[in-house]
């Protein structure tokens, strides 16, 4: 389960404050993911990013934002702007494509509470 | 835009029966099809993945077959034991701008009553 960690494992927020949910990984991989989970949703893309300093917008951006200063670090910063942030999120990464082959290795989530 | 639907959403069987999960993709590009197991409060792990190129594959009790022109792909657990119970969730990979995303169904919970 080693490689890749986020932290903290549990966060609770106040109403309009901005917090930041830590990814790391020692995998070397270049492309980070974030994903949000909820209940029967699945998992959604929040941002990625395939190299350092540069990342894209996934399906569910507004509300966070990220940067990749970094090739092991990938901070996701949820802000005031996310109107319904309670949820577990799962950073991941992966190596480069190899045959067509992308497998995503997952950190072991930040469960956030907005009280 | 892209999606991969998934069916049953949730999923009880008898420890020993067989267990079958389905998925539909609708990006004609896809090529890369994984399956991740999701035990509860832990994160999602690989537990097999098919290529485009290949119909079937196998690894001991688990199975994916894919069927390109369908565009839909499935996952079977034979022999089901209780610590097969977990949440699958089925993925399909995205061409284009985004090569290397992957787009994921919104899981199956499976049971296995022992």
């Amino acid at each position: 389960d080693g490689g890749i960690t986020q932290s903290p494992k549990y966060l609770f927020r106040k109403e309009g404050q901005n917090v930041t949910l830590s990814c790391e990984q020692n995998l070397n991989h270049d492309a980070m993911y974030w994903y949000r989970q909820d209940p029967g949703q699945g998992l959604r893309l929040i941002y990625y990013s395939q190299i350092v300093n540069d990342f894209q917008k996934g399906d569910i951006a507004e509300g966070y934002s990220v940067s990749r200063e970094k090739k092991e670090s990938f901070p996701l910063t949820v802000t005031s702007a996310q109107k319904n942030p309670t949820a577990f999120y799962l950073c991941a990464s992966s190596p480069p494509l190899a045959g067509g082959r992308n497998e995503q290795f997952f950190g072991p989530g930040t469960r956030l509470t907005v009280l | 835009g892209e999606n991969v639907e998934q069916h049953p959403s949730t999923l009880s069987v008898q420890e020993g029966d067989s267990a079958v999960i389905k998925c539909t993709y609708s990006d004609s590009a896809s090529n890369y099809f994984p399956w991740y197991k999701q035990e509860l409060g832990k994160r999602p792990q690989l537990i097999i993945d098919i290529r485009s190129n290949v119909g079937e594959k196998k690894d001991q009790r688990i199975a994916v077959t894919l069927n390109k022109t369908a565009k839909h792909f499935s996952l079977h657990i034979t022999e089901t034991q209780p610590e097969d119970s977990a949440v699958y969730f089925c993925a399909a990979s995205i061409k284009g701008g985004s090569q290397g995303n992957l787009i994921f169904g919104k899981g199956t919970k499976l049971s296995v009553k022992p």
